[in-house]
């Protein structure tokens, strides 16, 4: 049975570093092919992709937000992180970790999701 | 281009079929292919359609999915109560290098 689950602080004040931890069971990353993601979804809008890690390390970010993130893995311990500097009021939002499967780009597997509040 | 036009609301009567539509360019549905979540309220998304047409082990085939040039459109037939959920198209975009979804369709049943 595949499980993930965000953790982390649910309220950042503007310009602090946000880490957020997924911890996930059922599969591993040591496992070539397998990869995972994190994607983010403010209030009432639509989905955004934030960045991918791979079994071998490789590293994916979107361009606008490449240098504010930041994705690692202790594919020991089952977790994956992510960091995003410098935030601000438009970084609130419900923070996903998903897997993706080897067959393709698609997320099969999610977390239930973190809702992170970025205010002074 | 930053999110998938997607229709933001669409319905029907239980019983119905409905169709949303998700428009691409080249760089992602064009080139790549489409995959569909469904979004229930306060959950987190689900994945519905894979592979332009797939269904994962568990959704009912009432879910169909299709692709054809830079478009694709999710079908849902004999509408449910349940059904009623954000639906998102994603396809992987080679400008982005990255997944890029759509804006989402909020469904209701009637």
């Amino acid at each position: 049975q595949v499980t993930l689950k965000e953790s982390g602080p649910a309220l950042v004040k503007p310009t602090q570093t946000l880490t957020l931890t997924c911890t996930f069971s059922g599969f591993s990353l040591t496992t070539r092919g397998t990869r995972m993601g994190w994607i983010r979804q403010p209030p009432g809008r639509a989905l955004e992709w934030l960045a991918r890690i791979d079994w071998d390390d490789d590293k994916y970010y979107p361009t606008s937000l490449r240098a504010r993130l930041a994705i690692s893995k202790d594919a020991f311990r089952n977790q994956v992180f992510l960091t995003l500097t410098n935030t601000a009021p438009i970084d609130t939002a419900t923070y996903f970790c998903a897997r993706i499967p080897f067959r393709g780009s698609d997320f099969d597997y999610w977390g239930q999701g973190l809702l992170v509040t970025v205010s002074s | 281009q930053s999110v998938l036009p997607q229709p933001p609301s669409a319905s029907g009567s239980p019983g119905q079929r409905v169709t949303i539509s998700c428009s691409g360019s080249s760089s992602n549905i064009g080139s790549n292919s489409v995959n569909w979540y469904q979004q229930l309220p306060g959950t987190a998304p689900k994945l519905l359609i894979y592979s332009n047409n797939q269904r994962p082990s568990g959704v009912p085939d009432r879910f169909s999915g299709s692709k054809s040039g830079t478009s694709a459109s999710l079908a849902i037939s004999g509408l449910q109560s349940e059904d009623e959920a954000d639906y998102y198209c994603a396809a992987w975009d080679d400008s982005l290098n990255g997944p890029l979804f759509g804006g989402g369709t909020k469904l209701t049943v009637l």
